[in-house]
């Protein structure tokens, strides 16, 4: 029974550049949280989203960061136009639909140089 | 916004030691959580409580709705204890959205 997965593990980009990161949650949910961690701190929500819906994107920056959830395969974070502040753990998470109690993946590590 | 706060920051202590970790939350929260993240940044998952007591082990938690606070103990502490504790708390008004406290940092050393 595998648990979150997320993919890659770690990432480096250029300034300028796209980072796309993906997370399948764990079988059986259907929802999956995105968080931020800047280290030495805790995370900070990102977006919450269901099989092709949004339901929260009010953590996520409103420029050049976006997130999906098609009804096949991953959900996909996708941050463009990368600079040096967007370099942290990007952590995804899923919950049942019984309740909220969310597992998470193991994180990507994106560098921008 | 609801604050999460931890205490104390940072902990050191020898292997075989226990430990009482507090967590203090301004404001009635649906649920809460505990994770230990490891020294490798994995994330995992200790406690889903949102009152009440649960024992795993060597550790149990304690969360006390009505006062705002959780407790995390950890007994007969080991080496691989080591990593940062956090709690997260479940927003009344958002049933999905963590907020976070900035964790403990525990130290356990041979």
């Amino acid at each position: 029974n595998a648990g979150v997965m997320q993919n890659p593990r770690h990432l480096v980009r250029r300034r300028g550049q796209e980072a796309r990161l993906r997370c399948s949650p764990m079988k059986g949910h259907s929802h999956v949280y995105w968080y931020r961690q800047l280290p030495e701190e805790g995370l900070k929500f990102m977006v919450y989203l269901q099989k092709e819906n949004i339901i929260d994107e009010s953590g996520m920056p409103k420029e050049r960061f976006s997130a999906e959830f098609p009804k096949e395969g991953p959900s996909i974070l996708r941050i463009q136009q990368v600079v040096r502040g967007d370099s942290a753990a990007y952590f995804c998470a899923s919950s049942p639909l019984t309740n909220n109690e969310q597992f998470f993946g193991p994180g990507t590590r994106l560098t921008v140089l | 916004g609801i604050q999460v706060e931890q205490s104390p920051p940072d902990l050191i202590l020898q292997e075989g030691a226990n430990s009482t970790l507090r967590c203090n939350f301004s404001d009635s929260v649906n649920n809460l959580q505990w994770f230990h993240q490891n020294p490798w940044g994995q994330l995992i998952n200790l406690f889903y409580i949102p009152s009440g007591t649960k024992q795993n082990g060597r550790l149990s938690a304690t969360t006390v709705a009505t006062e705002r606070y959780s407790l995390l103990y950890i007994s007969s502490s080991q080496t691989t204890d080591s990593g940062v504790y956090f709690c997260a708390v479940e927003r009344v008004d958002s049933n999905y959205q963590l907020i976070w406290g900035a964790g403990t940092k525990l130290i356990i050393k041979p």
